[in-house]
């Protein structure tokens, strides 16, 4: 079956422009995660839904960055006046429930900030 | 949360077996043990994992203390194909099930 998807694949943007990223997780997976790889780094959580819901946000690094799910499927992370810093590949990954359940990982959506 | 420590990097040769540790001395007893790997420019992939009791699967077999303060992953005969930044994770469930990854192991499986 279909795995974890996420488009676009790359992203180059301005300094001050905000990014949508977008997440299609496996069908009928309820939880969905974001993390973020910066060049060279282990992966960082960011932010977790169960349904619509976000129980976990703790990981966002600032205000700047902001996450929805609606209708329990497709995801999306918006970054608001993006920075430098902001560059890192950014990984969706779902899981068929919460507990106990392994997580599945798309390809990644790779973001340069110029 | 509990932390997980693993070498920076490892060479194993093609057909011999490959055998990754990872240190996660302050695990608590309702915490699993995964392990992913990522082959370069790819999302992570799923391996093993782990509460008690090794594991096997037909990626790798999975060996865990009885203390359960490491583990060791087992790929029983590495291709090149096998070479990976391997990452060990322990799942922490605090009403949330996030991930803590470290910075993994870059395994080079060598011809």
């Amino acid at each position: 079956g279909a795995g974890v998807s996420q488009s676009p694949s790359n992203k180059v943007t301005e300094k001050g422009k905000d990014v949508e990223l977008r997440c299609d997780p496996i069908s009928g997976h309820t939880a969905l995660y974001w993390y973020r790889q910066s060049l060279g780094q282990g992966l960082e959580f960011l932010i977790y839904f169960q349904g619509n819901s976000a129980p976990d946000k703790s990981g966002l690094p600032s205000d700047r960055f902001s996450a929805e799910r609606t209708g329990g499927s497709v995801s999306t992370l918006t970054i608001q006046r993006t920075q430098q810093e902001d560059s890192a590949v950014y990984l969706c990954a779902s899981s068929l429930g919460a507990a106990e359940e392994t997580q599945y990982f798309g390809p990644g959506t790779r973001l340069l900030v110029l | 949360d509990a932390k997980t420590t693993q070498p920076t990097s490892m060479d194993c040769a093609e057909g011999r077996a490959a055998n990754l540790p990872c240190n996660h001395s302050t695990i608590s007893g309702n915490e699993y043990v995964y392990w992913y790997r990522q082959i370069h420019s790819q999302g992570p992939q799923y391996i093993i994992h782990g509460l008690k009791n090794n594991e096997t699967n037909e990626m790798a077999s999975l060996i865990i203390t009885e203390d359960r303060k490491s583990s060791t992953l087992i790929l029983p005969h590495a291709t090149l194909r096998d070479t990976a930044v391997y990452y060990c994770i322990v799942r922490v469930v605090s009403g949330t099930y996030k991930y803590i990854f470290g910075t993994g192991t870059r395994l080079k499986v060598l011809a």
